[in-house]
């Protein structure tokens, strides 16, 4: 059974840092690995998705990276600002089933 | 605007009152699914949908029930809630399942 952890739980950096998100997961099988973002009180919102046949992804400041040999996932936050404050999500498609991760909580402090 | 819209967002109920929580996407996507989050579980998924009238059990779907009668529409329906069943629910929506999922603004159940 597919598990996915994200490490660590909580982050506080001050503004203008690089940073790294890691998730983890057992089972390489995957079709795909998506990087969402939470606000308090508020959905979901895609950050990346990346293809089991892709090593990486970009938008903007954000680079996520895909080893599936490894079981590992990572989001690379540059420049890191007050805004970028939210929970981040992993979740990783085995066959029909999405399976999160229990989230890295940021907070980028001025 | 593209998205994803479910009713209530919020809902405080009392135990065996049948309940509906509904779901829309107006994207004209095929797949669908419900998730709950829950502190310290994360998100798990309760329900899926490939398409029309195609639907399958998650990881937790013990006291659910959904149907797919129209693409655009997937209630998530709890016959005798309890509360344990007191929770975060989502809803999401994807062209096909192994593309970017797109998710609802979240309802937020308490079950007295």
């Amino acid at each position: 059974k597919q598990e996915v952890t994200q490490i660590p739980a909580a982050l506080s950096v001050p503004e203008g840092e690089n940073l790294v998100l890691n998730c983890s997961f057992t089972d390489s099988a995957i079709y795909n690995l998506q990087w969402f973002r939470q606000d308090p009180g508020k959905g979901l919102t895609s950050l990346l998705l990346i293809q089991s046949s892709q090593r990486e992804q970009t938008s903007g400041r954000l680079n996520a990276s895909l080893d599936k040999s490894s079981g590992r996932s990572t989001l690379y936050i540059a420049a890191s600002q007050p805004g970028d404050s939210a929970t981040y999500l992993c979740a990783a498609l085995n066959t029909d089933k999405l399976i999160f991760g229990t989230g890295t909580r940021l907070q980028v402090f001025p | 605007e593209a998205q994803v819209t479910q009713n209530p967002r919020y809902l405080i109920t009392v135990t065996g009152k049948k309940l509906t929580v509904t779901c829309s996407q107006n994207m004209n996507h095929e797949y669908m699914s419900w998730y709950r989050q829950d502190p310290g579980l994360g998100l798990r998924q309760i329900y899926y949908s490939m398409n029309v009238e195609v639907t399958d059990k998650g990881d937790v779907p013990e006291g659910y029930k959904v149907s797919r009668k129209e693409k655009r529409n997937f209630p998530l329906i709890l016959e005798s809630p309890s509360p344990n069943q007191t929770s975060l629910y989502f809803c999401a929506s994807s062209p096909h399942r192994v593309y970017e999922q797109y998710f609802g603004p979240g309802t937020r159940l308490t079950v007295t």
